[in-house]
């Protein structure tokens, strides 16, 4: 099976603009999750989503947003960037969301704010 | 109660030497304790996972030693090689139904000198 793939891989914005990446996870799985990865706050959990619907929210702003389609893939959305959304952005799927199963990541889209 | 500890911050082992990387963990709804391995511009991938009604799970040179009562776990490597050489991150889950989110320790970078 193909593994989690992510586009774009390499971004870079200014402040103010928006963003769309996108993700698609291991063909069967149904839950996809976003996390933010910075050297200084490490790993951080944004959003999960499972059968469309998000089933769990992290400790993010509401300039941070998700969805996911019919088909699993999903798209997270970053409004008005900020400098500090420089960041490596992952997603990982799983075929559940039962919080016991393992989770893929894809390589990451590397997001930089100017 | 949602954090999770992780030290050392890094670590510096030589070829055939033990690693050991330590987590502790807040919340005693966690059930489910992975661990991965990130390799630069790569996403994280799993390494091996624990259950909290196991004390000790070995996967070839990787165990994961696990004290429920102290809340605490930690990651072995056996005769660590230079190609071990990565950031290890530890995490928490728990199962519930609205969702699986992992809750990661702050990494470790690993150097293994040959």
């Amino acid at each position: 099976k193909a593994g989690v793939t992510q586009t774009p891989r390499y971004l870079i914005k200014t402040r103010g603009q928006q963003v769309t990446l996108s993700c698609s996870p291991i063909s069967g799985h149904r839950s996809v999750s976003w996390y933010q990865q910075t050297p200084g706050q490490g790993l951080q959990f944004l959003f999960e989503y499972f059968s469309e619907t998000q089933r769990n929210k992290g400790n993010f702003p509401g300039r941070f947003s998700g969805r996911q389609f019919s088909n699993s893939r999903s798209e997270m959305n970053v409004s008005t960037l900020e400098l500090g959304d420089s960041a490596l952005y992952l997603c990982a799927s799983s075929p559940r969301a039962t919080g016991q199963e393992t989770q893929y990541f894809g390589p990451g889209t590397r997001l930089l704010v100017l | 109660q949602q954090q999770v500890k992780q030290s050392p911050q890094s670590l510096i082992v030589q070829k055939g030497g033990i690693s050991i990387i330590n987590c502790a963990y807040e919340n005693t709804a966690f059930d489910y304790f992975p661990w991965y391995q990130q390799f630069p511009g790569k996403g994280p991938a799993l390494l091996i996972a624990i259950r909290p009604d196991v004390s000790e799970k070995k996967e070839g040179r990787f165990t994961i030693s696990f004290n429920k009562s102290a809340k605490q776990f930690s990651l072995h490597i056996m005769d660590s090689q230079p190609g071990d050489s990565a950031t290890y991150f530890c995490a928490a889950s728990r199962k519930e139904t609205s969702g699986s989110r992992l809750t990661f320790g702050e990494g470790t970078q690993l150097t293994v000198n040959p």
